[in-house]
């Protein structure tokens, strides 16, 4: 698997947007990016995944660069519940291949 | 649906004792996974099943087994323990088949201390 390049931690104030970063410069063509987050205590658990072009759900949005060698993670508006390590991880498209976790961005969120 | 359960939810165990840790999912997921995260690092992957009846190595399997003898559960066995597998250790799922996205579920974890 391609590697990701995220940074150790990053700080938010509550109810504000955050943009977590990620570098996947050796990304393939056919690599999904994928986001998990681990809240403490926690097992990791899904976030948004993407392929090239934006994503939003509920939870966050995924923005990707045109040259897909970066994205970022979008969480509009910070909440205490947020606060969690984020896992920028690639995928190859068959999704047949168990995910490799990197050390993840540590996100504090500050009331 | 109770999703992925793991058991023990915590073990404190002597070196050169046998553990099993248990691993059960009710979502008829194909596929399981054991990782383990030390302090401050992400997680590594042990050992891996895609169907049952199949098992292959991950990043760390040295010194773990496993077995899938159905769907449902994926024990990982430490045949002698060691402090160095002091872990917290996580069972995760997927269903790899079809068109569904794969997303892994994973479980609460069994935080094990080996002395």
């Amino acid at each position: 698997d391609a590697k990701t390049t995220q940074p150790n931690s990053m700080e938010s104030n509550e109810e504000e947007p955050v943009h977590l970063p990620c570098n996947h410069s050796t990304i393939s063509g056919t690599d999904y990016i994928h986001w998990y987050r681990q809240l403490p205590s926690q097992g990791p658990e899904y976030v948004i995944h993407g392929l090239t072009s934006n994503v939003n759900n509920r939870m966050a949005s995924l923005a990707i660069a045109e040259d897909r060698k970066s994205s970022t993670l979008i969480l509009h508006r910070a909440t205490l519940r947020d606060a969690a390590v984020y896992y920028c991880i690639l995928r190859d498209p068959s999704g047949n291949t168990p995910l490799v976790f990197g050390k993840g961005t540590r996100l504090s969120v500050i009331a | 649906i109770a999703g992925i359960t793991q058991a023990p939810t915590s073990q404190i165990l002597a070196a050169g004792r046998r553990m099993t840790l248990r691993c059960t999912q009710d979502m008829r997921h194909n596929a399981m996974y054991w990782y383990r995260q030390d302090l401050g690092l992400g997680l590594r992957l042990i050992h891996y099943s895609n169907t049952a009846g199949t098992t292959g190595k991950g990043e760390v399997p040295d010194g773990y087994s496993v077995s899938r003898a159905n769907t449902d559960d994926f024990p990982l066995t430490l045949a002698s323990a060691v402090p160095s597998q002091t872990s917290v250790y996580f069972c995760a799922s997927s269903d790899t088949g079809g068109w569904t996205y794969n997303e892994q579920f994973f479980g609460p974890g069994t935080r094990l201390t080996v002395l």
